[in-house]
């Protein structure tokens, strides 16, 4: 069955860098886009970025200079790197597949940014 | 970008009542290819957003016939009839037409 599983730090200091990584199952990472989405505690929806099925990647412009997404296709993996890192960027990271919509969610990794 | 905009905030609905969520967005959905890429997503307290309903009135895999979408352009609207105690949480439409994609504020439903 279809599966994603983010995996990371719980925790980052302030201006470092966070390393995600999205681990997927029953699905080819060559035939389906991936999102990376995350969610501040207690707040709405905010996407982050695109891994496409041919490799291409989409970011979102207020995140473009700081944010990386790539993948190791042999893996089944999807990697997020953000540098700078500040409070707000505190919350919830999701790996999302899309399908016309995005049809599987991983369960999210809680990441707080804090000295 | 494209403004995602959900109303209400908030709903109370007694067990078997039926509710309606609205949402506009700022420009058409309608992609190059003729798709509208409108998705309603409900996020459950403590988990991770589900997909209802996908391109519009698509019913996602499981989901149950009681949620329905409907709309088109910049004008959509997610029906819940019979509701039941397991359909509290909050409530997202999200395009997926234009990158980048975005999302409703949510809309948080109670059961009175």
């Amino acid at each position: 069955q279809v599966q994603l599983k983010e995996s990371g730090p719980g925790l980052v200091q302030p201006s470092q860098t966070l390393s995600l990584t999205c681990t997927v199952s029953g699905f080819s990472l060559t035939s389906y886009n991936v999102h990376w989405v995350r969610q501040p505690p207690g707040k709405g929806l905010e996407w982050m970025g695109r891994m496409r099925y041919n490799g291409d990647t989409s970011y979102n412009s207020a995140l473009k200079s700081r944010l990386s997404i790539s993948r190791d296709t042999s893996k089944n993996q999807v990697f997020l790197k953000m540098n700078s890192l500040q409070t707000d960027d505190t919350g919830t990271y999701y790996c999302t597949r899309d399908s016309g919509g995005s049809d599987y969610w991983g369960q999210g990794v809680m990441v707080t940014v804090s000295s | 970008d494209v403004v995602m905009t959900q109303t209400p905030v908030s709903l109370s609905v007694s067990l078997g009542g039926q509710v309606s969520i609205s949402c506009r967005s700022s420009q058409s959905l309608v992609h190059n290819n003729g798709n509208t890429y409108l998705s309603w997503y409900l996020q459950k307290p403590g988990q991770s957003p589900q997909l209802l309903i996908y391109k519009v009135s698509n019913r996602f895999s499981g989901i149950s016939d009681r949620f329905s979408g409907s709309g088109s352009g910049t004008d959509f609207t997610l029906k819940i009839s019979r509701v039941e105690p397991d359909d509290l949480g909050v409530y997202y439409c999200g395009q997926g037409t234009q990158y980048p994609l975005t999302f409703g504020s949510g809309t948080k439903l109670e059961i009175k």
